[in-house]
């Protein structure tokens, strides 16, 4: 069956210093999204691309957070420098449709900043 | 500011009951509603998803959708222990927002 991929699973590090993620979405579904969930809460939208384009990224903190998807494909999300406040888990979607339809999501990243 | 919102739970239930859960919406225009399912630590799981007025049935899971109310509920019938988990509802219009989710406990 086919799977969203994300690594790493879990992440360490210290406030600081930066971190990335990458996503690899499932085959033939050309809309990616980042979303951020902190515990006790639902997903946050962070960003969603079309391909390789972004078609939002209005709720990214643009000043530490940054998000690729060069060719379509899979997807890096980088936090630096990473603060306190951004423990959370990171997960990744793909849908084959945009407007969000059926979402299915990956096993997500739970990243502590110490 | 889109919101949803989601009956706060904790919702503890016997095995064989049914589990009722609830989510209402702000905005109007919203065409599409989803249901996620979420254990503990682990990443969100679509259940069931339902556009139309009316119910749904899928298995053990009925969505109902009043759309003239913003209102969608998931009934879970004959709750096994597996089913305890938090419950997400998701609202569509251009994006998926979600609800803080309803933790539901389903005891032997």
């Amino acid at each position: 069956e086919a799977e969203v991929a994300q690594s790493p699973r879990y992440k360490i590090t210290e406030k600081s210093q930066a971190v990335a993620f990458w996503c690899d979405p499932i085959s033939g579904h050309a809309t990616l999204y980042w979303y951020r969930q902190i515990l006790g809460q639902g997903p946050e939208l962070l960003v969603q691309f079309q391909d390789e384009s972004v078609v939002d990224d209005s709720q990214l903190p643009k000043d530490r957070f940054s998000a690729e998807r060069l060719k379509g494909v899979d997807s890096t999300l980088k936090i630096q420098p990473a603060e306190l406040g951004d423990s959370a888990m990171y997960l990744c979607a793909s849908s084959y449709l945009p407007q969000g339809n059926e979402q299915f999501f990956g096993p997500g990243t739970r990243l502590t900043v110490l | 500011q889109k919101e949803v919102e989601q009956n706060s739970g904790p919702l503890s239930v016997p095995e064989g009951a049914i589990a009722s859960l609830n989510c209402t919406y702000s905005d109007r225009g919203s065409q599409s509603f989803f249901w996620y399912r979420q254990y503990s630590g682990k990443s969100p799981e679509l259940i069931m998803f339902i556009y139309s007025n009316g119910d749904k049935e899928d298995g053990r899971f009925t969505a109902q959708l009043n759309k003239a109310s913003q209102y969608v509920s998931l009934l879970i019938r004959d709750s096994q222990p597996s089913d305890s988990a938090t419950y997400l509802c998701a609202v569509n219009d251009y994006k998926l927002s979600f609800g803080a989710g309803t933790t539901v406990t389903v005891r032997a």
